[in-house]
C-alpha cells in the first residue's frame, strides 16, 4: 500500500511569489491535514480537510489556503511568500474517524526555501 | 492558550542506556496524546494514549499518561543507534480537536 506522497520534495522561491504543494493520501483515507515545521516553532497545524470540506484551521494568515479534491488529494497554496515561510510542509492522512482522532500517516514533506 | 512542552529538548546517550522523555501539557478539553518518531522527514506513529495509568508498550519503547498531573513519558530501554531521532508529542484537544505539538526532543544515541 503506497504511503502519503507529497510533491515537490524541494523547492526554492523568492519573496512575493506563490507556491502550490500537493499531497496524495493513502488510498482510502479521506482526511488530510497540513503542518508547517520549523526549528523554532516545531510542528504547527495549518488545516484539515475531510471529504472536500475544511474541517479545521490553524492560526495562519489568509495567505495560506488549501483545498481537497473528490479523490481526497489535497493542495495547499501560499501566496505572497515571505522569508519566514521557509519550512518543511508536512501532509498527513488518516481514515474517516471522528475529527482529531486516530493515527496520522505523514508524508516526507515539501521543503520550501524562500530567498 | 493551549501548550505542549517537551523536555529535554535534546539528549545524547550511549548505546544501552535507558532514556525517559517528557511531555507536559496545558490544554482545554484533552482528548488524546500522540507520540511520534521523526528520523529524517516523515514522522512515524508510536503511541496514542487516552487513559491515565495504562502503559502502552512496543518492544523497547513504552509510554504512560498521567491526566491528573498533565504529563506523559516515553521510555526507551537498551537504546540503539537506530533510536536516534526527534520524538514528537502531540495533544488532541479542544472542541475543534486540533492537534497541538511540542517542539520535540532530539535524541542522539552514540555507539
Amino acid at each position: 500500500k503506497a504511503g502519503v506522497t507529497q510533491t515537490p520534495r524541494y523547492l526554492i522561491k523568492t519573496r512575493g511569489q506563490q507556491v502550490t504543494l500537493s499531497c496524495s493520501p493513502i488510498s482510502g483515507h479521506r482526511s488530510v491535514s497540513w503542518y508547517q515545521q520549523t526549528p523554532g516553532q516545531g510542528l504547527q497545524f495549518l488545516f484539515e480537510y475531510f471529504s472536500e470540506t475544511q474541517r479545521n484551521k490553524g492560526n495562519f494568515p489568509g495567505r495560506f489556503s488549501g483545498r481537497q479534491f473528490s479523490n481526497s488529494r489535497s493542495e495547499m497554496n501560499v501566496s505572497t511568500l515571505e522569508l519566514g515561510d521557509s519550512a518543511l510542509y508536512l501532509c498527513a492522512s488518516k481514515t474517516g474517524e471522528a475529527a482529531g482522532t486516530g493515527e496520522l500517516f505523514f508524508g516526507e514533506g515539501s521543503r520550501l526555501t524562500v530567498l | 492558550e493551549d501548550k505542549v512542552v517537551q523536555s529535554p529538548l535534546s539528549l545524547v546517550v550511549h548505546e544501552g542506556d535507558t532514556v525517559t522523555l517528557n511531555c507536559s501539557y496545558e490544554v482545554t478539553n484533552f482528548r488524546s496524546l500522540l507520540w511520534y518518531k521523526q528520523e529524517k522527514k516523515a514522522p512515524t506513529f508510536l503511541f496514542m494514549l487516552t487513559s491515565s495509568g495504562i502503559e502502552k508498550k512496543s518492544g523497547r519503547l513504552s509510554s504512560i499518561l498521567d491526566k491528573k498531573e498533565l504529563f506523559s513519558i516515553l521510555n526507551i530501554t537498551a537504546t540503539q543507534t537506530g533510536d536516534s531521532a526527534v520524538y514528537l508529542c502531540g495533544i488532541n484537544a479542544g472542541n475543534n480537536r486540533k492537534l497541538i505539538w511540542g517542539l520535540g526532543t532530539s535524541l542522539a544515541v552514540n555507539p
